[in-house]
């Protein structure tokens, strides 16, 4: 059982449509980042979130949109997205603070996201 | 930029056979650095890490891997895999993924 838990895990949804991607954690961490991960590929880092405020976005096009309601939700907010986005998406928790650099991720079992 | 390196893409290997999956990261003063295993259709699961200490760490499903400074090297190694060992192996040097290795078990 994994301790970050992501919904939906399968996502069909049109290019016009908007959805969200949802992930939560109890673990009190306060780190968390959203992957994109393509067929064969290996996780591309999106976003990332510390103490709730967005830390990194790796260039990411502005039809994903991070939020950070509190520190246990990461949503990803999706918006007129194209076929070449469609992946697994991935969220993952780490603890912060200078003495937790060395603080795995933990990741969720990702949503396999379509976009037709 | 922080970059890390698995040079092979697919490892094929008998059952009962030992691994080496090999990882290189390029230099940094402190290399916080993991090996992760995705499962098809799954998120991906820590095997080890190692930021200091001892060279040769220990994991778990009897992996382990050795930090090696002077080569940039943090190679995974399980002395006799078993048919549920096929996965995807992810090196990383803190949140930044290599390409991967992809592992096959032959019976």
């Amino acid at each position: 059982d994994t301790e970050v838990t992501q919904t939906p895990k399968h996502l069909v949804m049109g290019m016009t449509n908007k959805k969200s991607l949802k992930c939560e954690q109890h673990m009190g961490h306060r780190a968390m980042y959203w992957y994109k991960q393509k067929a064969k590929k290996p996780p591309e880092l999106m976003f990332v979130y510390s103490y709730e405020k967005l830390s990194i976005n790796e260039s990411v096009p502005s039809r994903f949109s991070p939020e950070c309601p509190n520190s246990s939700l990461l949503n990803l907010h999706l918006h007129a997205l194209q076929p070449e986005d469609s992946a697994l998406y991935l969220c993952a928790s780490s603890q912060l603070g200078t003495q937790k650099l060395n603080s795995p991720l933990h990741f969720g079992n990702g949503t396999r996201l379509t976009v037709t | 930029a922080q970059s890390v390196t698995q040079p092979d893409i697919h490892i094929t290997v008998s059952e009962g056979a030992s691994l080496e999956l090999r990882c290189n990261y390029s230099y940094g003063a402190t290399p916080y650095l993991f090996w992760y295993v995705q499962s098809p259709g799954q998120g991906l699961q820590l095997l080890l890490k190692y930021f200091s200490g001892d060279t040769l760490v220990q994991g778990i499903k009897g992996f382990e891997a050795e930090f090696k400074r002077s080569q940039s090297s943090f190679n995974l190694r399980k002395p006799s895999v078993h048919w549920s060992d096929a996965a995807e192996y992810f090196c990383a040097k803190r949140i930044i993924f290599g390409k991967g290795t992809r592992l096959h078990i032959l019976p």
